[in-house]
């Protein structure tokens, strides 16, 4: 268990619909990286966020989004879904904005229908 | 940029050592090391930084050349549970990309 909670667990959805995805990072840990995990694909970079900051941008689309909450969980909101857009998706939390290693959630698999 | 990983694919026999390499294009300031089984999460094996600094929890060891910005992963004495699908990563300003991955997988 890396201590980084996410949910839902599995989603189910309609294209044209919106989601939201949850990531609570590990205690004391400041910055929150979201990945997507497409069939047998690596990992690709979404975003990160740094204390309720956003720090990095990956290869995000424009119809997804993201924030850090006060509080340092973290949502994820992907809107009018395609069906390419199923995927896992991943939450990861580091100390810093250094160089630390990344602890990765469960993830959350989306499923686009 | 994504960093090059290879091989794609390796199968071992217990006990066997493994060599996985990753490249990129662009100057590397630190590489990742993680492992990932099959629908599970992506496990922090290693990191190493330039001036020869690693920060690991397993006893796997890994090089880093940055004159050649590559890195090496090097599996010796392969056991059962070292199945799975390794990925390197390269950070640049936060932006982290991950290699394809290179899927391992060691027979008894």
């Amino acid at each position: 268990d890396s201590g980084v909670t996410q949910t839902p667990k599995h989603l189910i959805t309609a294209t044209g619909q919106r989601v939201t995805l949850r990531c609570s990072p590990r205690s004391g840990d400041l910055s929150v990286y979201w990945y997507q995990q497409s069939l047998d694909q690596g990992l690709q970079f979404l975003i990160q966020y740094y204390n309720g900051e956003e720090r990095a941008k990956g290869n995000i689309l424009e119809r997804f989004s993201a924030q850090q909450f006060p509080d340092l969980h973290s949502e994820l909101n992907l809107s009018s879904l395609e069906l390419g857009d199923s995927a896992l998706y991943f939450c990861a939390s580091s100390a810093g904005t250094g160089i630390n290693e990344q602890y990765f959630g469960p993830g959350t698999r989306l499923t686009v229908t | 940029q994504q960093p090059v990983q290879s091989p794609q694919a390796v199968i071992l026999r217990e006990g066997e050592d493994a060599v996985i390499n990753c490249s990129s294009s662009k100057a590397l300031y630190s590489v990742h090391w993680y492992r990932q089984k099959h629908g599970e999460a992506p496990v922090f094996l290693m990191i190493l930084l330039k001036g020869g600094e690693q920060k690991g929890h397993e006893k796997i060891s890994a090089s880093f050349n940055e004159k050649k910005q590559q890195s090496s992963l090097y599996l010796t004495a392969s056991q059962l549970s070292y199945s799975g699908t390794y990925f390197c990563g390269t950070e640049r300003n936060n932006d982290m990309r991950f290699g394809a991955g290179t899927r391992l997988t060691v027979k008894p």
